[in-house]
């Protein structure tokens, strides 16, 4: 079946560091992949996304890279600040049939002051 | 605007009880998505409705869970005689599909509702 493996499942950087989280999905027919944050007690927010046709994307200290023939895809994020601290979920989607999204099981992120 | 909004926020219930949640998705978005997160695990698909179409429930535990969409707006997940690993945070998302059912949106997702069956 469908399935996408996320790595690592908790990561500690120091304040400023970059932090890398690392996705493998199975489907080949997917062809979206968002990124969400989870803050503790609140549904997960949309923070980059990037389609199939596209190698790379950034937004201010943010940044998502695909790899369609290895089906893996990363999220970077720059310059770590406290407030990066969260959950993060990877997921893969097909824009065609049901849009369901097939999520990773989250990596949680510590941003050491 | 307003977001997705779920209710309740918070629910326990006994075991074998049935419970009822809402969710009341974007205006004017035609896709809603109910996922399942449970302690520590990531979302778990349940069941997506898409306009007029037949709903996909593929993603449902078992025939004890149910949903419906009212008037193409507000959703309802029911859970039958509940059990105590039906215990998770139940979360809500809509999303914009143009016609013809071509993605255009990502999904925006409510505050959840959490689940305790004691």
């Amino acid at each position: 079946g469908e399935n996408v493996e996320q790595h690592p499942s908790t990561l500690s950087v120091q304040e400023g560091d970059s932090a890398v989280i690392k996705c493998t999905y199975s489907d080949s027919a997917s062809n979206y992949f968002p990124w969400y944050k989870q803050e503790l007690g609140k549904g997960p927010q949309l923070i980059i996304d990037i389609r199939s046709n596209v190698g790379e994307k950034k937004d201010q200290r943010i940044a998502v890279t695909l790899n369609k023939t290895a089906k893996h895809f990363s999220l970077h994020i720059t310059e770590t600040q406290p407030e990066d601290s969260a959950v993060y979920f990877c997921a893969a989607s097909r824009t065609s049939g049901t849009y369901k999204y097939i999520f990773g099981t989250g990596t949680r992120l510590k941003v050491l002051a | 605007g307003a977001g997705v909004s779920q209710s309740p926020s918070n629910k326990v219930t006994e075991k074998g009880k049935d419970v009822e949640l809402r969710c009341d998705p974007i205006s004017g978005h035609t896709a809603l998505y109910w996922y399942r997160q449970s302690l520590g695990q990531g979302l778990e698909f349940l069941i997506y409705f898409q306009g007029n179409s037949a709903p996909d429930k593929s993603g449902l535990p078992s025939d004890r869970f149910s949903a419906e969409r009212t008037g193409g707006s507000v959703s309802t997940l029911t859970i039958q005689r509940t059990q105590q690993e039906d215990s998770a945070v139940y979360l809500c998302a809509s999303s914009l599909v143009a016609s013809g059912g071509t993605h255009v949106g990502e999904q925006y997702f409510g505050p959840g509702t959490r689940l305790t069956v004691t």
